[in-house]
């Protein structure tokens, strides 16, 4: 039983175009997060949604734009895709986000490839 | 500002040998926690081990294990009896109480046969 899901694994589009990536957990945590992995294997958190609510932000550029429509699906939308968009973008869940040592558990990550 | 750094993009090791991979952190919280993280060639990341920064005693995984330095913000992994399925990036991390998980640049680690 998948932990944490998302789809899809690969995605190969042109640049300008706009594309989704979803992520869902059944693990009942209450905070999920997107990370973005680059081509040189450096992560990066992007955001996080404590209970649907938007908890942390980091500069990221606004076409991109996370939607949690319960706390078991956090999605990533990306508007007007450009050649630096390529990387690997992971999920990722935790039971109590103040709980500091509680593990994250990720997904598959999702290999995105903008031409 | 909160930094990790691993100094060793990449190691090669034989197997059944025992290998210690690098981390040094910073960080003005005095409430933060570590880990480190296994990314093998599937991609997926997997937890290894995690280290409360307010326990001074090392914590342990089976063949995986830490010498956390506090005062030298020093937290190295080190892997006894290596195998072939240990073959895979490592990345040390840190966590403060924000939540936000700060992740060095990853140790590239080759078990030979």
């Amino acid at each position: 039983d998948t932990a944490v899901s998302q789809t899809p694994k690969y995605l190969v589009t042109q640049m300008g175009n706009d594309k989704s990536i979803k992520c869902e957990q059944n693990l009942g945590h209450d905070t999920m997060y997107w990370y973005k992995q680059d081509s040189k294997k450096f992560l990066k958190i992007m955001f996080s949604y404590n209970n649907k609510e938007l908890i942390i932000n980091e500069t990221v550029p606004n076409r991109f734009s996370p939607k949690s429509p319960d706390k078991a699906h956090l999605n990533l939308h990306i508007n007007s895709l450009e050649l630096g968009d390529s990387a690997v973008y992971f999920c990722a869940s935790s039971q109590d986000r103040l709980a500091g040592g509680n593990e994250q558990f990720f997904g598959p990550g999702t290999r995105l490839t903008v031409l | 500002a909160q930094t990790v750094t691993q100094s060793q993009p990449e190691m090669s090791v034989q197997e059944a040998e025992t290998v210690t991979l690098s981390c040094t952190y910073d960080t003005s919280e005095s409430d933060y926690y570590l880990f480190w993280y296994k990314q093998p060639p599937s991609r997926q990341m997997i937890l290894v081990i995690r280290q409360e920064a307010y326990k001074q005693q090392n914590a342990t995984e089976n063949r995986f294990s830490v010498n956390f330095q506090k005062a030298a913000k020093s937290f190295s992994l080190k892997i006894s009896d290596s195998q072939l399925g240990d073959t895979a990036m490592y990345f040390c991390a840190l966590k403060n109480r924000d939540d936000k998980i700060i992740f060095g640049k990853g140790t590239r680690l080759h078990i030979l046969p």
